[in-house]
């Protein structure tokens, strides 16, 4: 299985910051990254898909960047309805593996 | 808008079989290249992805849980099914119900999750 490691597992912030979030997989999976929230008690959302596809709905103050090994999330401005757990998931290859996730928190 | 909504039991005894059902309102479960799937969250752990259908029935199932799984679907009722045998405490969770956009598992519309405990 491919190995999924983010980085940092948790932060704090303050609404306006700039926050990058960081997804290594333990094999290549060119751009097949996506990227989801998920706020305490609800289902995860997705945010981006294949690296860098915003998906619709999603504010342009989320992107994603990467291929290869190494990827990140970025919120440009934080947001107070940003604070939320970030998973990344890898959908090169079986199974489909998410990474432990990143708390965002209010500092 | 699609919506997805998981049923069935909250409680279920360690070796018995779990079975839940997610219902599709707002669109067809037959319509377009999308795949129904299941994903799970342990407590206060991340998400594991167990499987999904396709209407015309092809199936996937992650090979850690491939033993005990079935993804069945019902086009008629609009639902798509998940039994999980020989449970164990191992496999209490929180089980989402997901539409994969077209098979590579990226999960675009979600069901609001049903706790699963596995207890006696």
């Amino acid at each position: 299985d491919i190995q999924m490691t983010q980085s940092p597992s948790s932060l704090s912030a303050s609404v306006g910051d700039r926050v990058t979030i960081t997804c290594r997989t333990s094999q290549s999976i060119s751009n097949y990254l996506n990227w989801y929230q998920q706020k305490p008690g609800k289902a995860p959302r997705l945010l981006i898909y294949t690296a860098s596809n915003l998906q619709s709905g999603v504010p342009s103050r989320f992107s994603g960047s990467g291929s290869g090994t190494d990827f990140t999330l970025t919120i440009s401005s934080l947001q107070p309805e940003d604070f939320a757990t970030y998973y990344c998931q890898q959908s090169y290859n079986t199974p489909k593996t998410f990474g432990q996730g990143t708390k965002v928190e209010i500092k | 808008q699609v919506q997805l909504q998981e049923s069935g039991p909250g409680l279920v005894k360690p070796s018995q079989t779990l079975s839940l059902t997610c219902t599709v309102s707002g669109g067809s479960i037959s319509g377009g290249s999308h795949y129904w799937s299941w994903v799970r969250q342990h407590p206060g752990k991340g998400l594991e992805s167990i499987g999904y259908v396709h209407h015309r029935g092809s199936t996937y199932y992650n090979p850690s849980l491939k033993s005990r799984v079935t993804i069945s679907v019902d086009t008629s009722e609009n639902q798509f099914s998940l039994k999980l045998s020989s449970v164990t405490a191992a496999d209490t969770a929180v089980y989402y119900c997901a539409r994969d956009r077209d098979g590579s598992e990226i999960f675009d519309y979600w069901g609001q999750g049903i706790l699963v405990t596995v207890s006696s």
